[in-house]
């Protein structure tokens, strides 16, 4: 079945530490984002991706970066820098630019620092 | 830029009850418009969308709802809700090449 697989599902972090956060899709989508979920936030896009090779950042890009080397695959590391990291994390993919917009999402990956 | 507003935080409904939950948006162009719902601890699953047309939209789950322009609203409704219908409902609103925004969400409490 085709959908999106986000890991690990939680994870836990000390200070100081960088983390990986995995988001392999298979729906062949061109467009692939990330966003972070707090109680009370709604979603906040963190970084976006409309093509291989090549993302935006979003509106809380602080202490988060993204790579896009293959099409099916959107890592996210949340540095040291990002000052609160605890949070929701999800991944999100949509086909390309004449697509009516629709999100499909992964189910997410609770982040939690100690 | 796009905004969406949810008034309600928490709703609490009983089963069998009828809800409607609100949405207001701000977007210059004619907007593209979603209801999303979440279950604790999940990704966020389409309800139903509107583009153009028939102002009145259908969903999974016998969820529907209604685009309003001159109020800038898209209300979601359901006849009668069950208890497997309790959890995070989030609206949103495509503009631009950044995704959708999202409102805050309401939190959908169901009473026996």
């Amino acid at each position: 079945d085709g959908g999106i697989t986000q890991s690990p599902k939680y994870l836990f972090r000390k200070e100081g530490q960088n983390v990986t956060l995995s988001c392999e899709q298979n729906l062949n989508h061109d467009a692939m984002y990330w966003y972070r979920q707090d109680p009370g936030q709604g979603l906040r896009l963190i970084y976006y991706s409309q093509i291989v090779n090549d993302f935006q950042k979003g509106d809380i890009a602080e202490g988060y970066s993204v790579s896009r080397e293959k099409k099916e695959s959107f890592p996210l590391t949340v540095t040291s820098a990002q000052k609160n990291p605890t949070a929701f994390y999800l991944c999100a993919s949509r086909p390309g630019t004449g697509s009516t917009g629709e999100l499909f999402f992964g189910e997410g990956s609770r982040l939690t620092v100690l | 830029a796009q905004s969406v507003t949810q008034p309600d935080i928490h709703i609490t409904v009983s089963e069998g009850a009828s809800l409607e939950l609100r949405c207001n948006y701000s977007y210059g162009a004619t907007p593209y418009l979603f209801w999303y719902v979440q279950s604790p601890g999940q990704g966020l699953q389409l309800l139903l969308k509107y583009f153009s047309g028939d102002t009145l939209v259908q969903g999974i789950k016998g969820f529907e709802a209604e685009f309003k322009r001159s109020q800038s609203s898209f209300n979601l409704r359901k006849p009668s809700v069950h208890w497997s219908d309790a959890a995070e409902y989030f609206c949103a609103v495509k503009g631009g090449a950044d995704g959708l925004t999202f409102g805050k969400g309401t939190h959908l409490i169901i009473q026996p």
